[in-house]
């Protein structure tokens, strides 16, 4: 399996720019969650998905912010209008309905530059 | 605690040093405590998964504790490398949900 595959690997745009980031989840996995990584606040829970369905969105800053996934293989997390305090590593994560004790398998994170 | 706590955030040995770091969590409705090991531009690696009160876990030269009674996990390297350098992020999970819950992370540097 390849993974959990994200895209872009980098984003470098202006702020008030759409930003539109990509994650395919691995095969099979039912669970699909999204975080943010900064130095201040560390790994964050933006949202997290079940079988296509938004469970918890608690996690997402504002409304500048959303999330869809139209189907099992594919997720997107949008920012409209950016700004600069949203640069971040942006992580994919998936995991299986039957996994062990929670366990999530992470793509390699799309890092996101706001100018 | 109220949240998963980790120290030092960041911390720079000599190849061949040993190291530890340590995570603190709530030790209230604790279900499992999940180490992971991030090189930048790569995917966050599981190390290591931990349930039960005791548990002790080893791959190589890293190996980790857990006390879920007083609520913290030790994560040990020896004879550390430079090929360690990386972050190393700890995570639990609560028996009421299926997300994780991380620390910040501490930061290794491993210099030759």
């Amino acid at each position: 399996d390849a993974g959990v595959i994200q895209s872009p690997r980098h984003e470098v745009t202006e702020m008030g720019q759409e930003v539109t980031l990509r994650c395919k989840p691995i095969s099979g996995h039912d669970y699909l969650f999204w975080y943010r990584q900064t130095m201040m606040r560390g790994l964050e829970l933006l949202i997290y998905f079940n079988n296509n369905v938004p469970i918890d969105d608690s996690g997402m800053p504002e409304d500048r912010f959303s999330a869809k996934m139209p189907n099992a293989s594919f997720s997107t997390l949008k920012i409209q209008p950016s700004e600069p305090r949203d640069s971040a590593v942006y992580f994919c994560a998936s995991r299986p309905r039957q996994g062990a004790y929670n366990e999530q398998f992470f793509g390699p994170g799309t890092r996101l530059t706001v100018l | 605690i109220l949240n998963v706590e980790q120290s030092p955030q960041s911390l720079h040995v000599q190849e061949g040093d040993s190291t530890n770091f340590t995570c603190s969590f709530p030790s209230s409705n604790f279900y499992a405590l999940h180490w992971y090991r991030w090189e930048t531009a790569k995917s966050p690696e599981a190390l290591f998964v931990m349930t039960l009160n005791g548990d002790e876990k080893k791959k190589g030269r890293i190996s980790a504790t857990l006390n879920t009674k007083e609520g913290y996990s030790y994560l040990y390297i020896k004879g550390s490398q430079p090929e360690d350098s990386a972050t190393y992020l700890c995570s639990t999970s609560t028996n009421s949900g299926y997300a994780l819950n991380f620390g910040k992370g501490t930061s290794l540097l491993v210099t030759p």
